[in-house]
């Protein structure tokens, strides 16, 4: 399966734009890009998924370049609420019901 | 739709007892899943279904047992508590199989064995 690469960390100031980047350089062509979350102490939440095309959804943006090696996950309006480690997750046919979440992005809302 | 429930959220166990966790999810998913998430690790799967009377080995699957009698219900059972158990443990369910059925999770039980 891909890895993926995150920043550690991130800052982003409440009301703004969260903008996660990603990079998955070995994607393969049948892989989708998945974006969930973790809140201390809770279970992960899923935000969205995509395998070529942009996704939208109620939380969230999802660009992909057109290589696939990388993407990014946009919160458009940040609030205290979104601070929580972001991961993206490559996910495949060999896959199977892995689910290796790595590092991810620690996301820390500023008021 | 409370989605994944799990039950309870915290447990201790003394070393050799047994105790079930519960989960139970409302979105009439197929499949259902046990992980177990160590700190600073990812998600080790332990046991999967994919529907009412099937289950299979994850990775992770001894010390550990499941039913699946109903769609809604997936309990996992822990028959002799080990320190190995130590762990935060995450149900999961999705509607289908593959990649493109995104899995939804329960907040979790964290046990300990001493």
């Amino acid at each position: 399966d891909a890895k993926t690469t995150q920043p550690p960390s991130m800052d982003c100031a409440e009301g703004r734009a969260a903008n996660l980047p990603c990079n998955h350089s070995t994607i393969s062509g049948n892989e989708y890009v998945y974006w969930y979350r973790q809140i201390h102490s809770q279970g992960p939440q899923y935000i969205i998924h995509g395998l070529k095309n942009n996704e939208t959804n109620e939380m969230a943006s999802l660009i992909i370049t057109e290589d696939r090696k990388s993407s990014t996950l946009i919160l458009p309006h940040a609030t205290l609420r979104d601070t929580a480690v972001y991961y993206c997750i490559v996910r495949g046919p060999n896959t199977g019901n892995q689910f290796y979440f790595g590092t991810g992005t620690s996301l820390t809302v500023i008021p | 739709n409370a989605g994944v429930t799990q039950t309870p959220k915290f447990r201790i166990l003394k070393i050799g007892q047994s105790m079930t966790l519960q989960c139970t999810q409302d979105m009439n998913h197929n499949y259902m899943y046990w992980y177990r998430q160590d700190p600073g690790m990812g998600l080790k799967l332990i046991y999967y279904s994919v529907g009412a009377g099937i289950t299979d080995k994850g990775e992770v699957p001894n010390g550990y047992n499941v039913s699946r009698s109903t769609t809604e219900d997936f309990p996992l059972r822990l028959e002799l508590a080990a320190p190995s158990q130590t762990s935060v443990y995450f149900c999961a369910s999705s509607r289908q199989g593959g990649s493109n059925s995104p899995l939804h999770f329960g907040n979790g039980t964290r046990l300990t064995v001493t």
